[in-house]
């Protein structure tokens, strides 16, 4: 079975706080990525990442960067978090890039930011 | 940009019953997926079509995709307390061009069953 984690299930930061959540896959995946979810908003791609060290943006990375140094490990950085970060941050990882690779999801972390 | 709409947004249902989700999408669909989520937790990949006319199950749940790749039906068979949770479809839009599978989804739907 794939398995994968995420850091933290709940997180509590400060408006301007520099946060981190890791994300980890054991099945040898090359694809992984990085959602946010809101009410009302559904899942919305935030970056991407095809293999280590690339990485693309998704349809919201303002205020995001990312980091993929391991094939295992995607790290979603708020370099400056704000109120409006507040979410639930789920992520993925796929075998490879092909549509009918499967998408497997983590627990999520619920982030607030105060 | 493709868009994928639910329906309906909510629904309640007596242990026991029927019912039906519906995702309905304004281009093609490639890899429908559908996924289940907990309140407060991850998603849980249920299944992926990928043929027009594919009709998939697993235990009482069956999804299937229409001809044209641009509606899928989730039908869930004398439904149980432990269906309840959120019905997300999620599809690869593939027109932007890339390499790698991104995937939109809808806003789900929420399913609450009553014993």
């Amino acid at each position: 079975d794939v398995k994968v984690t995420q850091s933290s299930r709940y997180l509590v930061k400060r408006t301007g706080e520099k946060v981190f959540l890791e994300c980890v896959q054991d099945m040898d995946h090359e694809n992984m990525f990085w959602y946010r979810q809101d009410p009302g908003l559904g899942l919305r791609l935030i970056y991407f990442s095809y293999d280590v060290k690339m990485k693309e943006k998704g349809d919201i990375p303002e205020g995001y960067s990312v980091s993929r140094e391991k094939k295992e490990r995607f790290s979603l950085i708020l370099e400056s978090a704000s109120t409006n970060q507040t979410s639930m941050y789920l992520c993925a990882s796929s075998l490879q890039g092909r549509w009918t690779d499967t998408q497997y999801f983590g627990p999520g972390t619920r982030l607030t930011v105060l | 940009s493709q868009e994928l709409e639910q329906s309906p947004q909510s629904l309640i249902v007596q242990e026991g019953k029927n019912l039906t989700i519906n995702c309905t999408s304004s281009k093609t669909l490639y890899g429908l997926y559908w996924y289940k989520q907990k309140y407060g937790e991850g998603l849980i990949f249920l299944m992926m079509l990928q043929k027009g006319g594919e009709e998939k199950s697993h235990e009482k749940i069956t999804a299937k995709l229409d001809e044209k790749k641009q509606q899928s039906s989730l039908h869930i068979t004398a439904s149980q307390p432990s269906h309840a949770g959120i019905y997300l479809c999620g599809a690869d839009p593939r027109d932007y061009g890339g390499a790698t599978n991104k995937l939109i989804f809808g806003t789900g739907t929420l399913l609450a069953v009553q014993p």
